[in-house]
């Protein structure tokens, strides 16, 4: 079974410093992988995704998540924090050819002006 | 991306009630899910929404308690019945759809309380 495992609960940074939010996976398959982020009161909002290709991929609102297949890792990046990044942000992951997406557990990041 | 609503946004709703979440999506999508998100905690994938048969059912939870319906490719319900306060949670609906089948776009969530 897919699972994903995040860490760390909060994660604070200050404003224009970079931002990174950790995630490893376990998967038996070829992983799909997600980055969902989620505002106070609002649904999930997709940031990006790696399926194939290259391991550095580029996303919503300027964040981008560096595909490790040896690390099993999928890290989220910013280079320059903004304060509206503040909010829970969740890694995801499937095996391909299954729909199940697992959720990890959320990261609360606090960008500090 | 599609857009979806759902509806309620909210309820407040007394143990032993039913409520009846919705889901609508603006274009036909090819698959239809519902998560919930209890307090504090990550998202838990209930069922996959089958087009004009039973949804499929993830470990844990059974449509006794959580019938769901799709009549057709834009719409999809959920019923939590016989609610206790354990399911006080966000319920939502994501979709997949032709352009992007490998994605699944979320909608905005039910915030569901009961008392």
């Amino acid at each position: 079974a897919q699972s994903v495992a995040q860490p760390e609960d909060q994660v604070n940074v200050a404003e224009g410093n970079p931002l990174t939010v950790k995630c490893t996976y376990s998967v038996s398959g070829n992983p799909y992988l997600f980055w969902y982020v989620q505002y106070p009161n609002r649904g999930l909002q997709f940031l990006l995704k790696y399926i194939t290709g290259d391991n550095l991929v580029k996303g919503s609102y300027g964040f981008e998540a560096e595909f490790n297949k040896s690390q099993t890792s999928f890290h989220l990046k910013k280079p320059s924090a903004l304060v509206s990044d503040s909010a829970l942000y969740f890694c995801a992951v499937r095996e391909g050819g299954n729909n199940r997406l697992a959720f990890g557990k959320g990261n609360q990041v606090v960008v500090i002006p | 991306s599609a857009v979806i609503s759902q509806k309620p946004s909210r309820d407040i709703c007394q143990r032993g009630t039913s409520l009846t979440i919705q889901c609508q999506v603006d274009s036909q999508v090819t698959m239809m899910f519902w998560y919930r998100q209890q307090p504090g905690q990550s998202l838990t994938l209930i069922a996959t929404a089958n087009q004009g048969s039973e949804a499929t059912y993830e470990s844990g939870f059974v449509i006794d308690k959580f019938p769901i319906s799709r009549p057709n490719l834009t719409f999809s319900t959920l019923t939590v019945s016989n609610m206790s306060p354990e399911d006080s949670s966000i319920y939502l609906c994501s979709v997949t759809s032709g352009k992007s089948t490998d994605t699944q776009y979320f909608g905005p969530g039910t915030r569901l309380t009961v008392l």
